[in-house]
């Protein structure tokens, strides 16, 4: 029980264009997702926290322009990259937290995203 | 705001040996739980071992177990009997909760452990 799933795994985008990224719980409702970011090597930064149905919180320091949060049901979530640059190259990894298991964050697999 | 230091940032140990990973953390909130992730090659996260801060009990998952101080803010992580698939990328990392449930995770910076054969 409790998985996460992503998509794309990974994707590849021209500089400029849009990338959305799902996800999802596939046998649980996620009242709240968390959207990570992670560099090479690096840590994981939270960028952004998202309800179902209200907006999303985001850290101090990431664009909420840039990086559109929408969680539109209890089980999906969606980021997406606008006018992607290469500096926005990096590995995007979801969380999901459940109503009956509000301590405990699960993680979706990740996505790598590459802006050529 | 709070932070969360791991001051190892790679450990290298032989298969079988016992391991601690060092974790420190900063906090003015009386309600968190810390957890210990491990991320393999593979870079999915995995849930180690987590401590609710009001617990003072010790938490144990068979050969994981964690040594808290919550006074001095401490939060190491051991592993006993070191197996190949231990090798992986480690991070310490620092939950807050209050009325509206638990925040995002604050993440220590990693420690990348070796287990050699």
């Amino acid at each position: 029980g409790a998985v996460v799933s992503q998509h794309p795994s990974w994707v590849i985008c021209k500089s400029g264009t849009s990338v959305k990224i799902e996800c999802r719980s596939l046998d649980f409702q996620a009242t709240t997702m968390f959207w990570y970011r992670q560099f090479p090597k690096q840590s994981l930064m939270l960028m952004a926290t998202s309800n179902e149905g209200s907006k999303a919180t985001y850290e101090q320091g990431v664009e909420k322009d840039k990086f559109l949060i929408n969680h539109a049901s209890l089980t999906l979530s969606t980021l997406t990259v606008t006018s992607a640059h290469p500096e926005d190259s990096s590995f995007y990894i979801c969380s999901a937290r459940s109503r009956s298991d509000t301590d405990t964050q699960y993680f979706g697999p990740g996505t790598r995203l590459t802006v050529l | 705001a709070q932070t969360v230091t791991q001051s190892q940032p790679e450990m290298s140990v032989q298969e079988a040996e016992t391991v601690t990973l060092s974790c420190t953390y900063d906090t003015s909130e009386s309600n968190y739980y810390l957890f210990w992730y491990k991320q393999p090659p593979s870079r999915q996260m995995i849930l180690v071992i987590r401590q609710e801060a009001y617990k003072q009990q010790n938490a144990t998952e068979n050969r994981f177990s964690v040594n808290f101080q919550k006074a001095a803010k401490s939060f190491s992580l051991k592993i006993s009997d070191s197996q190949l698939g231990d090798t992986a990328m480690y991070f310490c990392a620092f939950m807050k909760w209050g009325i509206g449930g638990a925040d995002g995770l604050t993440f220590g910076k990693g420690t990348h452990l070796i287990i050699q054969p």
